[in-house]
């Protein structure tokens, strides 16, 4: 089974600021990495699939980048709605599995 | 535009089976390239795969639940179901189901059920 380890758990950043959120595989996923944002009460919601790629309808200040083993998330300019838990997961083999996520907070 | 729907079991007594149904509406359940997939969260924690399975009928469990776990699908109903055998408070979550690709990860979530184990 693929580990996969995000960091920081937390991240306190005020609106308009830059969020890099991190994500690292235990062992190479190729491309094979998306990322989710969860709101509370909500189903996740795909943002970005093969590592860099925006899904329908998510906004240009979303970005991913990396490859193998490690995975950023940035967030260019935080809006309020930006604030929540942000998961990547892998699926380049089976099982597939989450990181333990980051809660973007207020700061 | 796809939409999927869990059935509602809400409350399972310990040690009987949890049965959930997903009915997915705006699409063919047989198109190719899809895995129709179970997917659970725990209270705060992060989402667990549970399996998946393909129109032909192909399932994917996760190791540590495959001995309690069953996926299938019904082409003639468009839905797709799962099973979990000798259920615990650990079984205790919230249940999605979803479409996931080879491609694009998991592209559409159900809202999700509650799902609790107790007496």
């Amino acid at each position: 089974e693929i580990v996969m380890t995000q960091s920081p758990a937390t991240l306190s950043e005020s609106p308009g600021e830059r969020a890099t959120l991190s994500c690292r595989a235990s062992q190479s996923v190729s491309n094979n990495l998306a990322w989710y944002q969860q709101k509370p009460g909500q189903a996740p919601r795909l943002l970005i699939y093969g590592a860099f790629t925006r899904a329908t309808g998510i906004p240009a200040r979303f970005s991913g980048s990396g490859s193998g083993t490690e995975f950023t998330l940035t967030i260019s300019s935080l809006q309020s709605e930006d604030f929540a838990v942000y998961y990547c997961q892998h699926y380049n083999d089976w099982p597939l599995t989450f990181g333990g996520g980051t809660k973007v907070e207020i700061k | 535009q796809v939409q999927l729907q869990e059935s509602d079991p809400g409350l399972v007594k310990p040690s009987q089976t949890l049965s959930l149904t997903c009915t997915v509406s705006g699409g063919s359940i047989s198109s190719g390239g899809y895995y129709w997939s179970w997917i659970r969260q725990h209270p705060g924690k992060a989402p667990e795969w549970i399996g998946q399975i393909l129109h032909s009928g192909t399932t994917y469990y996760h190791p540590a639940l495959r001995s309690r776990v069953r996926i299938s699908i019904d082409t003639s109903k468009n839905q797709f179901s799962l099973n979990v055998s000798s259920v615990t408070a650990a079984d205790t979550a919230v249940y999605y189901c979803a479409r996931a690709t080879a491609y694009y990860g998991v592209d559409v979530w159900g809202q999700g059920t509650t799902v609790t184990v107790s007496s």
